[in-house]
């Protein structure tokens, strides 16, 4: 089964990007890479995701080796509701297998 | 549209008792997930319910975890014997079958005296 490791913790400054990275050099062909994040007593949020572009949407951008053995998350303005534990995921027989994920402090 | 709602929010319960949490997922989302977070944690996979196909109950970690879901709506997680070591938030999640999105609830927080 495919696995993320991913730093345990991070700081930005408030307008910076924030780039979050994720290692996972086992995943197959097939296996998607999924961003979560979850900020403080809430349930996770969807990011963004992708296979073997590169992908952006309004939260984030997703930019992933042409090995597909790494990826990183980029924040492009990071804010201080950025402030949350961002999880880098890959689907594993249907199911999404979650890590410790990265906490990420945006400071002023 | 209604997002994916947990009843109750907060439970608290004796050590030995049964309890039952409830998800009602997004109207029409065919896939539907059970996770455990304990304190300072990561998302535990408990269970997976995928349309009519049997589930995927590989994360129940025992006996006293199950869980059921009537057709694509609402599903109840059970827990029996509670034990301390069951305290910990419970989250839903529900998708479209294929859709790589997961939409998830607010969660039960689960205190387990």
């Amino acid at each position: 089964d495919a696995k993320t490791t991913q730093p345990p913790s991070m700081d930005c400054a408030e307008g910076r990007a924030a780039n979050l990275p994720c290692n996972h050099s086992t995943i197959s062909g097939n296996e998607y890479v999924y961003w979560y994040r979850q900020i403080h007593s809430q349930g996770p949020q969807y990011i963004i995701h992708g296979l073997k572009n590169n992908e952006t949407n309004e939260m984030a951008s997703l930019i992933i080796t042409e090995d597909r053995k790494s990826s990183t998350l980029i924040l492009p303005h990071a804010t201080l509701r950025d402030t949350a534990v961002y999880y880098c995921i890959v689907r594993v027989r249907g199911k999404l297998i979650f890590g410790q994920g990265t906490e990420l402090s945006v400071k002023p | 549209g209604a997002g994916v709602s947990q009843s109750p929010s907060n439970k608290v319960t004796e050590k030995g008792k049964d309890v039952e949490l409830r998800c009602d997922p997004i109207s029409g989302h065919t896939a539907l997930y059970w996770y455990r977070q304990r304190l300072g944690q990561g998302l535990e996979f408990l269970i997976y319910f995928q349309g009519n196909s049997a589930p995927d109950k590989s994360g129940l970690p025992s006996d006293r975890f199950s869980a059921e879901r009537t057709g694509e709506s609402v599903s109840t997680l059970t827990i029996q014997r509670t034990q301390q070591e069951d305290s910990a938030v419970y989250l839903c999640a529900s998708s479209f079958v294929g859709d790589e999105t997961q939409y998830f609830g607010p969660g039960t927080r689960l205190l387990v005296l």
